[in-house]
């Protein structure tokens, strides 16, 4: 499974657009990129998925360039509520399905 | 998608002795996963639970410390035996779906306190 790099840390203020990269240099050809989400005392929850290009649903958008070697989690108009830690995960749905390999994640503090 | 929930939320148990931590989904699911949050730390899997056979464990995890059931599609348990402190984790029951977009849900946590 492709090991990612994610900042450990980022602060934002409310109302800005935060930005994460993820670094997956040795992603294969098979390998979905996905996004999850952890508060304090829960589970990590699924924002977004993405092979390549741009995806956008209802909560951020997901930016992924030609060589797929990088990725961009775009939270738009972030809030208090969206202090929580950011993994982004990279596996073949297919023949690695749920065995995640989770990196240390980015921990988002929103202040006020 | 799949709701997950899990019992107990919350355990403080004593070194030596052993918790069950049961794991329930709202429906049939191949693949079901136990994971573990050390605190300050990310998500390590510990196994998969396997229905119908013996579950498939992680490198550094044994079925004698950790062992598992999964006696249908929707539920499984995982055992943490003959504990210690170093066990204090928050242990997640974790499923596959491939419903609409394939990925995994996750299940709110058990947090375990060993003394």
């Amino acid at each position: 499974l492709a090991k990612t790099t994610q900042p450990i840390s980022m602060d934002s203020y409310e109302g800005q657009e935060v930005n994460i990269t993820c670094s997956h240099n040795n992603i294969a050809t098979n390998d979905y990129i996905t996004w999850y989400q952890q508060f304090p005392s829960q589970g990590p929850r699924f924002i977004i998925q993405g092979y390549k290009t741009k995806v956008t649903n209802e909560v951020a958008s997901l930016f992924i360039p030609a060589d797929r070697k990088s990725s961009t989690l775009s939270l738009p108009r972030v809030s208090l509520s969206d202090t929580a830690v950011y993994y982004c995960l990279v596996g073949d749905g297919d023949t690695n399905a749920g065995k995640s390999t989770f990196g240390d994640g980015t921990t988002l503090t929103v202040k006020p | 998608s799949a709701v997950i929930s899990q019992k107990p939320s919350r355990d403080i148990c004593q070194r030596g002795t052993s918790l069950t931590i049961q794991c329930q989904v709202d429906s049939q699911v191949t693949m079901m996963f136990w994971y573990r949050q050390q605190p300050g730390q990310s998500l390590t899997l510990i196994a998969t639970a396997n229905q119908g056979s013996e579950a498939t464990y992680e490198s550094g995890f044994v079925i004698d410390k950790f062992p598992i059931s999964r006696p249908n599609l929707t539920f499984s348990t995982l055992t943490v035996s003959n504990m210690s402190p170093e066990d204090s984790s928050i242990y997640l029951c974790s499923v596959w779906s491939s419903g609409g977009t394939d990925t995994q849900y996750f299940g709110p946590g058990t947090r375990l306190t060993v003394l």
